[in-house]
Formats: C-alpha cells, structure tokens, sequence
C-alpha cells in the first residue's frame, strides 16, 4: 500500500450537492492527519485537521476510520469556491514533522 | 502577518543549465521545507531544515540538487545540471517548528520551472 492513496477524480459535482473524498494511510502508527486544499496555480493551504474520530468545520467534515487506515472529506451544499484540488496529508516521520502529501483529488462544482 | 516569499515565481531555462531559487519563511519559524510539484502531483519534499541543519534530505536527488540554509532563515535550493524531468513547481513552506502547533505548514506562492 502506498503512504497515502487517493482517488484523483476528477469529480464533477452539481453545485448544492454532497461530495465525499477517501484517502488511505500506510502507517497505522499515524495519529493525527491533514486536508489541504489548493487552487489552480496556487499553493496548498491547511483546510482540516483531524487527531481523533473526525473534525467538523461548517459545510465540512473529516472523519477518520482507523481500523481500516482511511480518512474521508465530506462536502455538504457545495459551492462554486470549494472548485479545487484537495491533498490528503499524513505524517510520517514522527518527531520531525515530516509530511506525505497525497497526489490530490481534484473537485469542480458546476453551476 | 507576512507570508512565505520566494522568488523567482517563474524561470525557464535549457537542460543542463542551472537555476536557484530562493524562499524567505515566516518570521520566527524553525523549520524550513523544499518540496518539488509535479504536474498532477502532490508535492513532495525535497529537504527538510531545522535552522540551519538538515532534518531529512532523503528524496533530494544529490547528484544535482543542493540546498543550504545557512543562517537559519533564509533558503536557497539549487540544480546544476538541471534535466526535463526537473520542470515542475518548486514550493518552500515553513513551520514554527517543535513544541508548537507542529502540523501547519505555511506555504509559499512556489517557483515554477520549466526545462527545455
């Protein structure tokens, strides 16, 4: 298995519609995890962290399911701004805060 | 707040020419990272500094890369010779470093290279 997996999509979702991304994780040490999000020709920027069974920020929601070495990314009532490409991110080093980012899965909300 | 700068935002050159980049974290943080973004790629980390020393340079390809930071705050990465293969976004990102909030790396707006 890969450190970190992803679905790179690309999804194209309705606009209001749900969206749920998975990522999966190699090292069942992890203990905290990371959802970056960035734009088109931009760079990546924290969205969601994730240190026990999820997070929940307004419209998103991470959630974290060990057993199985996976996180998720779920979107609700999507809008034309959260169009980008989302990073799973996991350390892997630990101690010296080294980060694995996932090869990222690219959303586009249609109008 | 200031952000991460680097500089140049763009630079094409030929194959075996070299360039250099240089990226200026935010004021006060301890750790400084150099990662290469591959089209359609996630970034991954070149070399990794805890002030001025070398915390992980495992995946920096040696042979033609080179970084140093040596003051402890500002970096510079270099390629000599660059190849094809090197055209890609080249992202400096910084954090406070240990004992802080550890995870959140701050990034930089990134160089984007394109070899000929």
């Amino acid at each position: 298995r890969k450190e970190v997996e992803q679905d790179p999509g690309p999804f194209n979702v309705p606009e209001g519609a749900t969206v749920a991304f998975n990522c999966t994780y190699s090292n069942s040490a992890s203990q905290s995890f990371f959802w970056y999000r960035q734009d088109c020709r931009k760079e990546p920027k924290l969205l969601m962290s994730v240190y026990s069974s999820g997070n929940e920020d307004g419209r998103f929601t991470a959630q974290l399911n060990r057993a199985s070495q996976y996180i998720s990314l779920l979107i609700r009532d999507s809008k034309l701004s959260d169009s980008a490409t989302y990073l799973c991110v996991v350390p892997t080093n630990f101690g010296n805060e080294k980060l694995t980012f996932g090869t990222g899965t690219r959303l586009t909300i249609i109008p | 707040e200031a952000g991460v700068a680097q500089s140049p935002r763009y630079k094409i050159i030929e194959k075996r020419q070299s360039v250099a980049f240089w990226c200026n974290p935010i004021s006060g943080h301890a750790t400084l990272y150099w990662y290469q973004q591959i089209l359609g790629q996630g970034p991954k980390l070149l070399i990794q500094f805890q002030n001025n020393g070398v915390v992980d340079d495992s995946q920096l390809p040696k042979d033609r890369f080179s970084a140093e930071r040596l003051k402890g705050v500002d970096s510079t990465l270099k390629i000599q010779p660059a190849k094809l293969e090197d055209s890609a976004v080249y992202l400096c990102a910084s954090s406070p470093g240990p004992g802080s909030n550890q995870e959140t790396q701050y990034f930089g707006p990134g160089t984007r290279l394109l070899v000929l």
